[in-house]
């Protein structure tokens, strides 16, 4: 079975600030994917990022990078120059190749302050 | 915008009842799947249609059924309603029914049972 854990319920950064959100997963499969998805208050889940577990280079998306430790089973997000729009909940996925379901974590409430 | 349209946006009904929830996914996608977001479980996994067929299932009560349609899109079938299936219910859709392929979410439709 698939877990992915996020450890910090909430977190809180000032604008213009970086943040990192820390997720650590489980599978015993050699090829998966890994995704952070983001939760407005409007409740839409909006795609930030996604890694592919067979690439050493860690993804980009503009100001949102991750840090990809295969071996540590560790995929976090840094959101860089922070802004009032990134409050948010955000929840870490993998999908693996045993199924085509996301296994999703608890997710991490992200304020974001003046 | 992910292209993934739900409808209804918010359904009050009464616990005993049916209801029906529909999903329009993006334009050339084949693959739909249907999540449950609630507050004590999470986000679960619930079933995926692709080109019509059934693909692959999860924690999906037997009181709830769903089904793809030959224009592709789905519909979710909750019947015997209890206060438990209040919940955030999103749909999702890729392009094929690969294992890792990247599903965009719709923006859900919120279900209150009283």
């Amino acid at each position: 079975a698939q877990t992915v854990t996020q450890s910090q319920p909430e977190m809180s950064v000032q604008e213009a600030e970086t943040v990192t959100l820390s997720c650590t997963y489980d599978t015993s499969e050699s090829n998966y994917y890994l995704f952070w998805y983001k939760q407005p208050p409007s409740r839409q889940m909006i795609l930030v990022i996604r890694q592919e577990a067979y690439k050493q280079q860690n993804a980009t998306e503009n100001r949102f990078s991750v840090n990809f430790q295969k071996a540590a089973k560790s995929f976090s997000l840094k959101i860089s120059d922070s802004q009032l729009g990134d409050t948010a909940m955000y929840f870490c996925a993998s999908l693996t190749g045993t199924a085509s379901k996301l296994t999703f974590g608890t997710g991490t409430r992200l304020q974001v302050t003046l | 915008d992910s292209g993934v349209t739900q409808t209804p946006k918010h359904l009050i009904t009464a616990t005993g009842q049916r209801v029906t929830l529909r999903c329009s996914p993006r334009s050339g996608d084949l693959s739909v799947y249907w999540y449950q977001q609630s507050l004590d479980q999470g986000l679960q996994f619930l079933i995926q249609y692709y080109n019509g067929e059934e693909r692959a299932k999860g924690n999906i009560l037997e009181r709830f059924s769903a089904q793809q349609f030959p224009d592709l899109h789905s519909e979710l079938n909750l019947s015997s309603l209890e206060l438990g299936d209040s919940a955030l219910y999103f749909c999702a859709s890729s392009v094929a029914a690969g294992r890792y392929e990247t599903q965009y979410f719709g923006p859900g439709t919120r279900l209150l049972v009283l």
